[in-house]
């Protein structure tokens, strides 16, 4: 598609329990980002893939926290034994070309994740 | 680390009026981009910066970048209300991630 999609664009789980939330890259887009927005305005970057690679993984939290982006699949950002900390807006964006610093990020509408 | 940071944090201007946010970085990078944000929306990409002395401009806003000064401007010209909204400068770090900073939130009041 033309614009990254993200689902769910809310999701409220209560604490301890699991929440996973998918992001579609626009087609043709090697590269996928995940970013936590935080109060607002504070964004984390928690990781990148180059199509089914992880590219960097240095944002994210190893505990709890895990990622996948599979041929012919949504990628997916899954929160094991969420915490009340865990809430935020978790963007994914997507770029196209092998040199990504030529391209701006394109982000989806994001995920609001409400830790209850 | 990479650290972004920007001022002001918030900014409240009269229509009509000019303004500049700004945009410091703490090591080495030519790339740098500016994102506008409204409330409960996504990143809308503004300007993408690729070289030092480069200078964007598209309507009411210009953006510019000293990558030796580790600095981007975005200069608003005659504000409008439909300029309210948050600016975002990020830069390209290790690794491609982006590096955010904090955040402007810009009203303006008619």
């Amino acid at each position: 598609g033309e614009e990254v999609a993200q689902t769910p664009k809310h999701l409220v789980r209560g604490e301890g329990q699991k929440a996973k939330l998918y992001c579609a890259p626009i087609k043709g887009h090697s590269y996928v980002f995940w970013y936590q927005q935080v109060l607002k305005n504070e964004f984390k970057f928690l990781i990148s893939f180059q199509n089914e690679n992880v590219f960097d993984e240095t944002g994210m939290p190893k505990e709890r926290f895990s990622a996948k982006c599979l041929p012919n699949s949504p990628c997916s950002l899954e929160i094991q034994a969420t915490k009340l900390e865990d809430s935020a807006v978790y963007f994914c964006a997507s770029s196209q070309s092998a040199r990504v610093w030529n391209q701006p990020q394109h982000f989806g509408d994001g995920t609001r994740l409400s830790i209850l | 680390e990479l650290k972004v940071e920007q001022n002001p944090l918030f900014l409240s201007m009269q229509e009509g009026k000019n303004y500049t946010i700004y945009c410091n970085y703490s090591t080495t990078s030519d790339r740098l981009y500016w994102y506008r944000q409204d409330p409960g929306k996504s990143l809308e990409s503004l300007f993408v910066l690729l070289s030092n002395g480069a200078v964007k401009q598209e309507g009411r806003l210009m953006a510019s970048l000293d990558t030796k000064a580790r600095l981007s401007t975005l200069h608003i010209t005659a504000a409008v209300h439909d300029l309210s909204a948050t600016y975002f400068c990020a830069v390209d770090g290790s690794g491609n991630q982006f590096y955010f900073g904090t955040g402007t939130s810009l009203t303006v009041i008619p």
